[in-house]
């Protein structure tokens, strides 16, 4: 069972304009969010992240969004730039019984940025 | 910046061998995480250690063994291999103390089970 939902697998859009990517959760004690790039090959890299007490974190042209009451975060990248490009992964976390945060992820959603 | 280092990046393996991914966090971080990423799919959460401790478990086979040493390096070490255990294994860290506790991954091991 998916607790972490990115429903579109792919995302195409051109350069200059603003991407949107989704994510859902079902898991409401999830309480921290994160957004990682991913190339082939490579690992998981940090984007931003967002808390449980907040709607709204930036960091350049990147912004994330929270809604809560509808499990439901997004990721704004404006512009888009064809160095964008990449498989993005939502992922959310909560304190496990060990102490630690686990990050749950979804499947992740490739973005190409067209020239 | 220091990132998670893991080797090798890339190991072949036949049935039934045994073997050993090896993380290096990032220094000072107190949390290490394992985790298996197989094709076409989500990366799954291993296994995680907090000074040196287990802390938490998630969908690690019995085959699959893991520790973390007092330089805070970890392993993690599979046996009786098979051909499913064809994946990315990443390493992570992370630093307990902030809170929300971002977590930094490694490049990966490649490994193939033939």
């Amino acid at each position: 069972d998916q607790q972490v939902k990115q429903n579109s697998p792919s995302l195409s859009v051109q350069e200059g304009r603003i991407s949107i990517l989704n994510c859902d959760y079902t898991n409401s004690m999830f309480d921290y969010f994160l957004w990682y790039k991913k190339y082939p090959a490579e690992g998981p890299t940090f984007l931003i992240s967002i808390s449980s007490i907040k709607d709204k974190n930036e960091d350049g042209r990147f912004t994330v969004f929270l809604n809560k009451s509808a499990k439901h975060l997004s990721l704004h990248i404006v512009p888009s730039q064809p160095g964008d490009s990449a498989v993005y992964f939502c992922a959310a976390s909560r304190v496990a019984s060990g102490g630690s945060y686990i990050p749950t992820f979804g499947r992740g959603t490739s973005l190409i940025v067209h020239p | 910046a220091a990132g998670v280092i893991q080797s090798p990046r890339h190991l072949i393996k036949e049935k039934r061998e045994t073997a050993t991914l090896k993380c290096y966090p990032i220094p000072r971080h107190d949390t290490v995480y394992w985790y298996q990423q197989g094709p076409g799919q989500d990366p799954q959460f291993l296994i995680s250690f907090y000074e040196k401790m287990q802390s938490d478990k998630g969908s690690i086979p019995d085959r699959f063994s893991a520790q973390q040493f007092s330089d805070y390096h970890s392993e993690l070490n599979m046996s009786s291999l098979e051909l499913g255990d064809s994946a990315l294994y990443f390493c992570a860290s992370s630093y307990r103390g902030r809170s929300g506790n971002t977590i930094y991954f490694g490049e990966g091991s490649w490994l193939t089970v033939v």
